[in-house]
């Protein structure tokens, strides 16, 4: 079934660690997007890409780098984690064209101590 | 600075219409996204408006008016499994999506 996969589903992780959080989409498409979803907030854009080996600053980028090496994985990587960094994240991407509507994945629950 | 405002909360009956509200001001305007999330689950599309009017999907429909900065989401004969957030969203000059907060709508039998 054609979508987008995160990994992992949750995390609890100790404050100075390194973490990956993983991002793969089966869609083709173009555009990769990471958010993060605080209660109370919007979806706030951490960084993103319009294309396989580029990427962007969204408004919270801070903490945070991606890569994108190919079309379909966008590993999201916190350096070295802060509690503030707890919150749900969600790997989105689109095609571009059109409308360009971002469609999601599941989300990664990470909390960090 | 850049700003989408939304209820908090609303709540409505089954089998009712409720109309959820979203003003915005953004820097510069490509189109206006509403998205659903139910509790602990990822948003997913509803719909997208571009130009001024009504764009009806099923027992959806969201309306926009750019020049008043303003679009509703409507939702007819509501079922218990429309309690969700739903999310509205502009996309700015730069093609990035703006969010607001969500209104978590409550229905009740």
């Amino acid at each position: 079934i054609a979508g987008i996969t995160q990994a992992p589903t949750s995390q609890i992780l100790a404050a100075g660690r390194r973490m990956t959080l993983r991002c793969t989409q089966d869609m083709r498409h173009n555009a990769m997007y990471w958010y993060r979803q605080d209660l109370g907030l919007g979806l706030r854009l951490i960084h993103y890409s319009n294309t396989a080996g580029t990427t962007g600053k969204g408004e919270v980028p801070d903490g945070y780098s991606v890569s994108r090496a190919n079309t379909d994985d966008f590993p999201l990587t916190l350096a070295s984690a802060v509690p503030s960094q707890t919150s749900v994240y969600f790997c989105a991407s689109s095609d571009s064209v059109g409308t360009d509507t971002q469609y999601f994945g599941p989300g990664t629950r990470l909390t960090v101590l | 600075g850049q700003n989408i405002d939304q209820p908090t909360e609303m709540t409505a009956t089954e089998g009712a219409i409720v109309q959820i509200n979203c003003t915005y001001q953004t820097s510069g305007f490509n189109g206006l996204f509403w998205y659903q999330q139910h509790a602990g689950e990822a948003p997913t599309f509803l719909s997208y408006n571009v130009l001024d009017g009504l764009e009806e999907k099923g027992r959806f429909s969201s309306f926009l008016s750019r020049s008043k900065g303003y679009s509703y989401l409507l939702l007819k004969e509501l079922q218990m499994k429309d309690s969700a957030s739903y999310l509205c969203a502009v996309r700015d000059s730069n093609y990035q999506l703006i969010w607001g907060a969500g209104t978590k709508l409550i229905i009740k039998p």
